[in-house]
């Protein structure tokens, strides 16, 4: 079965500045998907990525898939406290098979 | 010990049966939700319960009717069955003040 592997588990930012979170699977990703996690909110979708190599943005939070298809990063720029949450990548769990699997999740905490 | 189970993993049923997932979590948590994984493979949340009371109802037809016996259990029954309602099925639970969902294995539900 696949595994999807975060890191880093938590990060702790200073408000302004940049991080990166990043995903690695242990088998090809035949689609990557970002969402965030807030409580009471539900999961928050971000991006989906399919292609190797394919980069998306939104905002202030870019999202690459690596040539391989096997890692992904979720890069954000100056971070604010709106940033704050659990991101959690999921991918899907092979060609043809559609359900989700989830990465371990990475908390991020923004501090003034 | 499985933190939150679904059962059934698979259901298939014919069309306007009705049918019942459960979900339980032994976690402890305030807080339930139900979402479905739709067509694209995007997580899009159903419902959400905090301590056996409704909190989340997205536009669900009235055909889905969650119950919530206790904060440990949140079924959902779906009446009616229609092809459309097939899907992947996910239930998550999450702690007061905490930002991470934890999912269940997921079930899928084949509507013929």
């Amino acid at each position: 079965s696949q595994e999807l592997e975060q890191s880093p588990q938590s990060l702790i930012v200073q408000e302004g500045k940049n991080l990166t979170i990043n995903c690695t699977s242990s088998k090809t990703l035949y689609g990557l998907y970002w969402y965030k996690q807030k409580y009471g909110e539900g999961l928050i979708f971000l991006m989906m990525l399919q292609k190797g190599g394919e980069e998306k943005s939104h905002e202030k939070i870019t999202a690459k898939l690596d040539e391989k298809k096997q890692q992904s990063s979720l890069h954000i720029t100056a971070s604010q406290p709106s940033h704050a949450g659990i991101y959690l990548c999921g991918a899907l769990a092979g060609f043809g098979n559609e359900k989700l699997t989830f990465g371990t999740g990475t908390r991020l905490t923004i501090i003034p | 010990d499985t933190a939150v189970s679904q059962t059934p993993k698979y259901l298939v049923t014919q069309m306007g049966n009705d049918k019942s997932i459960k979900c339980e979590q032994n976690l402890g948590h305030d807080t339930m939700y139900w979402y479905k994984q739709d067509s694209k493979k995007f997580l899009k949340i159903m419902f959400s319960y905090n301590n056996k009371e409704l909190i989340i109802n997205e536009t669900v037809p009235n055909r889905f009717s969650p119950k919530s016996p206790d904060k440990a259990h949140l079924n959902l029954h779906i009446n009616s069955l229609e092809l459309g309602d097939s899907a992947v099925y996910f239930c998550a639970s999450q702690d007061r003040g905490g930002n991470e969902q934890f999912f269940g294995p997921g079930t899928r539900l084949t509507v013929l």
